[in-house]
């Protein structure tokens, strides 16, 4: 049972464009929401991550937007360029960890292309 | 500072042989996951560790595989008498604190089984 969704699988986006990929969970508990980049044959790198306690996080070209009424979270990257282009994977992580203690949970990827 | 190591970063094993993948975490974290990465799907938790002991190993198979963290040296994981079901990428992630939201993520190790 995937208790991350992830869309789209893939993305294909002109450089200069918005690209957004969406994330949606039902664990209420979830209370951090981090977003991954990986590249072709490395490990993810943590890009931008946000709390349930803000709508809206900003790091440079990339936002999270946060609907928790919706349980749903977004990442844009504005302005995109083709080095943007890699797998973004979103995840997210319970607060009260008990048993699950800081595991996270990962949607299966989307593969963003972005053409010159 | 370096960040997570991990090797080696490509092993290739026969059914049935053995597989050690290591695991140094970043200076200073004393906190390891690892996850498994098969192709076209997010990675799935395997494993919680702190030095000298296994906190959660919920997500990991319970034949065949095992974990540790000892006092001194890398984290290991290892796959006995492998199948071809287990080739994919194996990552670790440390983290400075308990339940650590920031995990950093090592390049991996990808496993091919023949």
């Amino acid at each position: 049972q995937q208790q991350v969704k992830q869309s789209p699988q893939s993305l294909i986006v002109q450089k200069g464009g918005i690209s957004i990929i969406n994330c949606a969970y039902e664990n209420t508990a979830f209370d951090y929401f981090p977003w991954y980049q990986q590249f072709p044959g490395k490990g993810p790198a943590l890009l931008i991550a946000i709390r349930p306690d803000v709508s809206e996080k900003k790091e440079g070209r990339f936002t999270i937007s946060f609907n928790k009424s919706a349980k749903q979270f977004s990442l844009h990257i504005m302005d995109s360029q083709p080095g943007d282009s890699a797998t973004y994977f979103c995840a997210a992580q319970e607060a009260d960890r008990g048993s699950t203690l800081g595991r996270l949970y990962f949607g299966r990827g989307t593969q963003l292309t972005v053409w010159p | 500072n370096a960040g997570v190591m991990q090797n080696p970063r490509h092993l290739v094993r026969r059914r049935g042989q053995e597989a050690r993948l290591r695991c140094s975490p970043m200076k200073g974290h004393s906190h390891v996951y690892w996850y498994r990465q098969l192709p076209e799907e997010g990675l799935k938790f395997m494993v919680y560790l702190q030095k000298e002991n296994i906190i959660d190993e919920s997500g990991m198979p319970k034949e065949r595989f095992s974990a540790e963290f000892p006092k001194e040296g890398p984290s290991i994981l290892r796959i006995q008498q492998v199948v071809r079901g287990d080739s994919a990428a194996y990552f670790c992630a440390s983290s400075p604190r308990t339940g650590g939201a920031e995990q950093y993520f090592g390049p991996g190790t990808r496993l091919t089984v023949t």
